[in-house]
């Protein structure tokens, strides 16, 4: 089975500061680790993935595997990241290749 | 390229009615997802279709069924509407070998 789990429903910053939210997963196999957004009244977007160490809009994302966390950080936050962020794993392809996401965090931003 | 189009947007049901919640794409993509969202769960799989003509249940597939007679269309039916349904509706579709998800906008359902 997989599970994604976020264990910060609600995250609160100051602009400027540094912002970290946390996603811890479980799958036997092989994951692909992702962060999807979604602003206020927009449809969910993909951030980022773990397979291609990018940086968007300044965040980052380490996998982990030892730790199985695959933690969202930036280190300077704007008031235009307030959005909520799920953390996603898909598994192989014998899955479906199956998105499971966790249960967001809301992420507030303020001036 | 419209993308992920869901219709409607917003429906209101009484407990006990039936309907179809529609989503479609125009990229060619051979998975599609339904997903439903709700407020400290996230979003939760209900079916999802990896081509057309196959469909598998998800994490939450009570209450639902679903049909991919088409690559671009793939419907979900609440056949007995209840009010633990309310929630916002999200389709989704990918390419094999891709892998971001395009969403849809949603549909925000209210059984009552």
């Amino acid at each position: 089975a997989q599970r994604v789990t976020q264990p910060e429903k609600l995250l609160s910053v100051f602009k400027g500061a540094p912002v970290e939210l946390k996603c811890n997963y479980s799958y036997s196999g092989s994951p692909e680790l992702f962060w999807y957004v979604q602003y206020s009244r927009q449809r969910l977007q993909l951030l980022l993935r773990h397979i291609s160490r990018e940086s968007i809009k300044g965040f980052t994302a380490d996998l982990n595997k030892g730790e199985t966390s695959f933690h969202l950080k930036k280190p300077f936050a704007q008031e235009e990241d307030s959005a909520m962020y799920y953390c996603a794993l898909r598994g192989g392809e014998t899955s479906g290749s199956r998105l499971t996401f966790g249960e967001g965090t809301q992420l507030t931003v303020n001036p | 390229n419209a993308g992920v189009t869901q219709t409607p947007k917003f429906q209101v049901l009484k407990t006990g009615q039936s309907m179809t919640l529609q989503c479609a794409q125009d990229m060619n993509h051979e998975y599609m997802s339904w997903y439903r969202q709700d407020p400290g769960m996230g979003l939760r799989l209900i079916h999802y279709s990896v081509g057309a003509g196959i469909t598998d249940q998800g994490e939450v597939p009570n209450g639902y069924n679903v049909s991919r007679s088409t690559t671009e269309d793939f419907p979900l039916r609440l056949l007995s509407a209840a009010p633990s349904q309310t929630s916002v509706y999200f389709c989704a579709s990918r390419r094999a070998g891709s892998y971001g998800y395009t969403f849809g906008s949603g549909t925000r359902l209210t059984v009552v």
